[in-house]
């Protein structure tokens, strides 16, 4: 099982909607998650983090977590074709340093 | 807003040469990292520092990788011998000790050939 899985996409969505990335992560002492936006040849971008159950938004953003289900997700409100890049979710667990990515959802926001 | 740097942004070496990144992390930040992603695969973690010397690393970060911060703002990565398989992008990260948020430099691509 990966410890960190995320669907790899591409996710295609309209400008305007919402789009949803999901995570979900295997190991339950896992305490601390992150969102991070990559750009084809850039270096990973920390939109959110997030750290306890329930919701968190911040501009068009909300992350959302539920460790009961080892889940989180990113929703970004009214996309925009900037939006498009791959999202990594990366997540740290209890006591270590590293934090540990998916392989990243590739967003595509439609014109 | 401060930010990570690195360099170069690309270097390219033979097999078996030793090379050295370079990073500056944002000033006030105590906790620096090491990170490379393979072209087409996940981010993977190499390294922590922290109070100069190392808290944590990965299967990856062998005896051919080392870590170091010579000054008050650098902090380097140095492989050894460097064998084709080490082609990656590289990324520096550092956080301030009030959070987990860790903040990525623009990467430097290291091409062996």
């Amino acid at each position: 099982q990966k410890e960190v899985e995320q669907n790899s996409g591409p996710l295609s969505v309209p400008e305007g909607a919402i789009a949803s990335l999901n995570c979900t992560y295997s190991d339950r002492g896992s305490q601390s998650f992150f969102w991070y936006r990559q750009y084809s040849g850039k270096s990973p971008e920390l939109i959110m983090s997030i750290y306890s159950n329930g919701d968190k938004e911040d501009g068009r953003f909300t992350a959302q977590l539920n460790k009961a289900s080892q889940y989180v997700s990113l929703l970004i409100r009214d996309s925009q074709p900037s939006d498009s890049a791959t999202y990594l979710c990366a997540v740290k667990r209890t006591g270590r340093r590293a934090l540990t990515f998916g392989s990243g959802t590739r967003l595509q926001v439609q014109p | 807003e401060p930010e990570v740097t690195q360099t170069p942004s690309h270097q390219v070496t033979q097999m078996g040469q030793e090379v050295i990144l370079r990073c500056v992390p944002i000033s006030n930040h105590l906790y620096f990292y090491w990170y490379r992603q393979i072209l087409g695969q996940k981010v993977e973690f190499l390294v922590s520092f922290y109070n100069n010397e190392i808290s944590e690393k990965s299967e990856i970060f062998d005896d051919q990788f080392s870590v170091e911060r010579p000054d008050g703002s650098n902090f380097t990565l140095k492989i050894r011998s460097t064998k084709l398989e080490d082609s990656a992008m590289y990324f520096c990260a550092s956080r301030a000790a009030s959070s987990y948020e860790q903040y990525f430099g623009p990467g430097t691509r290291l091409t062996v050939t």
